[in-house]
């Protein structure tokens, strides 16, 4: 079955413990992105990938990390978490179909940093 | 600046018919898309809309001006389970298609 797999679904952490976000696709796609969704607010992106090795900023990187070592994987790093980054935070990956290619997103991760 | 504006909140009964708008200021545009998106879920691609007109898929029907930078997402027949958010989001078209999301519209159901 074609997916995005986020692990874990929950995490509760204290500030400043860095903890990793998993994410991995099998579709093969290119592009890979983050997003964290907070009430109230649209879904903003943290960081994407367009391929293996190659990430940039979206808009909203300060205190997160990413790596795209492999084109299946792209996890989220978080330094030292502060209590600000409290939220839903999603992975996503489009093929490269077009520009009407649509994102498949994993299930999601919700953190809460105490 | 980027602005996609869409009701925060509606309630419409089962069986009914529901339109839910959206409207953008952008600086760009390549393509709209809705998605939906259960409470605590991920969200699911639901239409694509890049000229103007209706397009039609089942119960759902997406709707789209340029001109006036506006859409609409047209709900038919509403059943229990269309309970949800709804989400627009607009497409860059420039560097990597990047998408502008809207805050959602989260509709309620009541029998």
């Amino acid at each position: 079955e074609a997916q995005v797999t986020q692990n874990p679904r929950y995490l509760i952490t204290v500030t400043g413990k860095k903890l990793t976000v998993t994410c991995s696709q099998n579709m093969n796609h290119e592009y890979m992105s983050w997003y964290r969704q907070d009430p109230g607010l649209g879904l903003r992106q943290i960081y994407y990938s367009m391929n293996v090795e190659v990430t940039d900023k979206g808009d909203v990187p300060e205190g997160y990390k990413v790596s795209r070592k492999e084109k299946r994987n792209f996890p989220l790093i978080l330094e030292s978490p502060s209590p600000n980054q409290t939220s839903l935070y999603f992975c996503a990956s489009r093929g490269t179909g077009g520009t009407n290619s649509p994102l498949h997103f994993g299930n999601g991760t919700r953190l809460t940093v105490t | 600046g980027q602005n996609i504006d869409q009701p925060t909140e509606m309630t419409a009964t089962e069986g009914a018919i529901v339109q839910i708008n959206c409207t953008y200021q952008t600086s760009g545009f390549n393509g709209l898309f809705w998605y939906q998106q259960h409470a605590g879920e991920a969200p699911t691609f639901l239409s694509y809309n890049v000229l103007d007109g209706l397009e039609e898929k089942g119960r759902f029907s997406s709707f789209l001006s340029r001109s006036k930078g506006y859409s609409y997402l047209l709900l038919k027949e509403l059943q229990m389970k269309d309970s949800a958010s709804y989400l627009c989001a607009v497409r860059s078209p420039w560097g990597n298609y990047q998408l502008i999301w809207g805050a959602g519209t989260k509709l309620i159901i009541k029998p």
